[in-house]
């Protein structure tokens, strides 16, 4: 079984651009979870898409956004980087059955850096 | 608000011996808990998980966990420390409709020779 793959691994930007991070969720996962590690902050929690709709979203400036696609793929975007966006982003898939939690996989992660 | 708290940032212990990683949660209702690893440079991978079927939970790599309800308590141990084990564990928690994990603040695991 395919894990969770997200593109590019490294991103570099310029202050001010806009970036696109990609995430596939694991085959049958209908949810999508997006995170940020900055060094020194731990990992943030940013938006969590579940069948094409964004339930909830974390701490962060509308900047940050996203979408899920049909096929329950995901994309994130930073728009107007600036440079404290270096970070590590991870994306990671679940499967619930109604309340049933059958846990979470993550990605190996996009390493973006904003100069 | 769930919550989760991580004590000790940083702890050593030499190659086989106990490993003790702190986690307490703070919720109101039983939570699902978890433990994840990271290596340098690398996303997270799941040790152990909390769902309520038991309270002692068995993980890969030799880790165990066990869900102390009375002391809000998750703690990770592994009897003999392996050189692999170094790395950056993190206690993470979902609960209810908040079905996104809200992470600890991580302890990086230093095993000495």
């Amino acid at each position: 079984e395919a894990g969770v793959t997200q593109s590019p691994t490294h991103l570099i930007k310029t202050r001010g651009q806009q970036a696109t991070l990609r995430c596939s969720p694991i085959s049958g996962h209908t949810s999508v979870y997006w995170y940020q590690q900055a060094l020194g902050l731990g990992l943030q929690f940013l938006l969590w898409y579940d069948e094409g709709e964004e339930r909830n979203r974390g701490n962060f400036p509308p900047r940050f956004s996203g979408r899920q696609f049909p096929n329950y793929s995901s994309e994130l975007n930073v728009n107007a980087l600036e440079l404290e966006d270096s970070a590590l982003y991870l994306c990671a898939s679940s499967l619930f059955i109604g309340e049933a939690n059958y846990g979470y996989t993550f990605g190996s992660g996009t390493r973006l850096t904003v100069v | 608000a769930q919550s989760v708290t991580q004590l000790g940032s940083h702890v050593s212990v030499s190659e086989g011996a106990l490993v003790l990683l702190r986690c307490n949660y703070s919720s109101s209702v039983p939570p699902y808990l978890f433990w994840y690893v990271q290596y340098p440079n690398q996303g997270l991978q799941l040790l152990l998980k909390y769902t309520s079927a038991a309270t002692l939970v068995k993980g890969i790599n030799g880790f165990e966990a066990e869900f102390k309800k009375s002391e809000t308590s998750f703690h990770l141990t592994k009897p003999s420390a392996h050189m692999s084990d170094a790395a950056e564990y993190f206690c993470a928690v979902s609960r209810g409709s908040a079905r996104q994990l809200t992470f600890g603040s991580g302890t990086q695991l230093t095993v000495l020779p």
